[in-house]
């Protein structure tokens, strides 16, 4: 079975500041790996995923994460945080294109001025 | 283009309550379904999911169940509603062409 990890429940980084959101899995066979991103009291907003191609995976709103098998992670990264980044990062798994996503317990990024 | 819409967005219902939360895409034929439930301080926990027509999976022992009456319609329901069943309920659906797809959610306060 598949699952995923996300280390730190709250990041906090200051406005300019990198942003390093750390995911690893655990998959048995080649995953597909997601980021998404959740404001309050909103539905979950797809920020990029991997499904085996290049692994540097740019997505929206300049974040970027990169698929290392070898360390079985998928950190979400951004140069410089914004205030309205301020929001919940879920990583999620699944092992086909279809089924079930499992997500990580989320981290919360605050962004100080 | 393909939509979601879930409702209600937020309800206040009262313990030993009845419970129907309504899902419905649009823009997809047979979808794969799915709802989750986000606790307070908690992930996202898959609660059921449906690959068609009356055909429900569960993924965890619980109060609640679903049905999936018509092919882009998903709900969840509870004949009893427990303090514990509180949380932020998530649809989603998924196809081969599209991904996924989240609803906008609804918040369950049970009191």
């Amino acid at each position: 079975a598949q699952s995923v990890t996300q280390l730190g429940s709250h990041v906090s980084v200051s406005e300019g500041a990198l942003v390093l959101l750390r995911c690893n899995y655990s998959s048995s066979v080649p995953p597909y790996l997601f980021w998404y991103v959740q404001y309050p009291n909103q539905g979950l907003q797809l920020l990029l995923k991997y499904t085996s191609a290049a692994t540097l995976v740019k997505g929206i709103n300049g974040f970027e994460a990169e698929f290392k098998k070898s360390e079985t992670s998928f950190h979400l990264t951004k140069p410089s945080a914004h205030m309205s980044d301020a929001a919940e990062y879920f990583c999620a798994v699944t092992v086909n294109q279809g089924g079930k996503l499992i997500f990580g317990q989320g981290t919360e990024l605050s962004v100080k001025p | 283009s393909q939509t979601i819409h879930q409702w209600p967005a937020t309800l206040v219902q009262p313990v030993g309550s009845p419970l129907s939360l309504e899902c419905t895409v649009e823009g997809t034929s047979n979808p794969n379904l799915y709802w989750y439930r986000q606790a307070a301080g908690r992930g996202l926990q898959l609660l059921f999911y449906s690959v068609g027509i009356g055909q429900i999976s569960s993924e965890v022992p619980q109060n609640l169940s679903a049905s999936r009456p018509q092919d882009r319609q998903f709900i969840l329901s509870s004949k009893k509603l427990l303090l514990s069943d509180s949380g932020f309920y998530l649809c989603a659906w998924e196809d081969s062409y599209y991904g996924y797809t989240f609803g906008s959610g609804t918040r369950l306060t049970v009191v």
